[in-house]
């Protein structure tokens, strides 16, 4: 299937500070991407819907100045969180669909744990 | 607005014996249904869809699911658990515009 890789896996930032995370989709065009927000043991909760070339779609109760989204060319989102506090930690995790004639699935990337300390 | 349900939060079950998780969906239109698992600190993976077509979907890691619309249900099947399908397993449904919307998730266990 199609393979969508996050980066960092993992980030430790003290509070304050902006964290940044790429979401590339390796082997498709996106020119849609997603991005959750899991608390532990929790389900995933949309957080914004990225369009390339255009300005994100935030969900209800997700502050668009607080997650910043970047979707510069149709393999690429990144995520920045800004002034990060202890209750932005969470996992992090971004979802991708082909364009065009796709299969409807859609190819998650494998997460990134923010730890703001 | 879509939905899914799964209506529990953990299911335990022996090696070898039959694991069924259940999930239940509420739409508007035809559903495009989904299940995923997801292992300790891992994103998602895919396994098995509902678009169109035939009501038993086969899928991967020999999973299937069963679309029932008289009941509104697409459970999550497989015939015979390993120890290596313990993990969080997640019902979706999928809008028009590619949104998935998530279940609360079950945790699977399975005893060797």
């Amino acid at each position: 299937g199609a393979v969508v890789s996050q980066h960092p896996s993992r980030v430790i930032c003290k509070s304050g500070t902006s964290v940044k995370i790429e979401c590339r989709s390796l082997d498709f065009q996106a020119t849609t991407m997603f991005w959750y927000r899991q608390f532990p043991k929790q389900s995933l909760m949309l957080m914004a819907t990225s369009n390339e070339g255009s300005k994100a779609t935030y969900e209800q109760g997700v502050e668009k100045d607080k997650f910043l989204i970047n979707h510069a060319s149709l393999t690429l989102s990144t995520l920045t969180v800004t002034s990060a506090h202890p209750e932005d930690s969470s996992f992090y995790i971004c979802s991708a669909t082909p364009g065009g004639r796709n299969t409807g699935e859609l190819f998650f990337g494998e997460g990134s744990r923010l730890t703001v300390l | 607005a879509q939905s899914v349900a799964q209506p529990e939060d953990q299911v335990n079950v022996a090696e070898g014996n039959p694991l069924t998780v259940k999930c239940t969906y509420s739409v508007s239109g035809n559903p495009y249904l989904f299940w995923y698992v997801q292992y300790p600190n891992r994103g998602l993976q895919f396994l098995l869809k509902y678009i169109t077509g035939d009501n038993l979907v086969k899928g991967s890691y020999g999973f299937e699911a069963e679309f029932n619309k008289s009941q509104t249900s697409f459970h999550l099947k497989k015939p015979s658990a390993l120890v290596s399908d313990s993990a969080l397993y997640f019902c979706a449904v999928r809008d028009n515009d590619y949104k998935l919307s998530f279940g609360a998730g079950t945790t699977v266990t399975v005893r060797a």
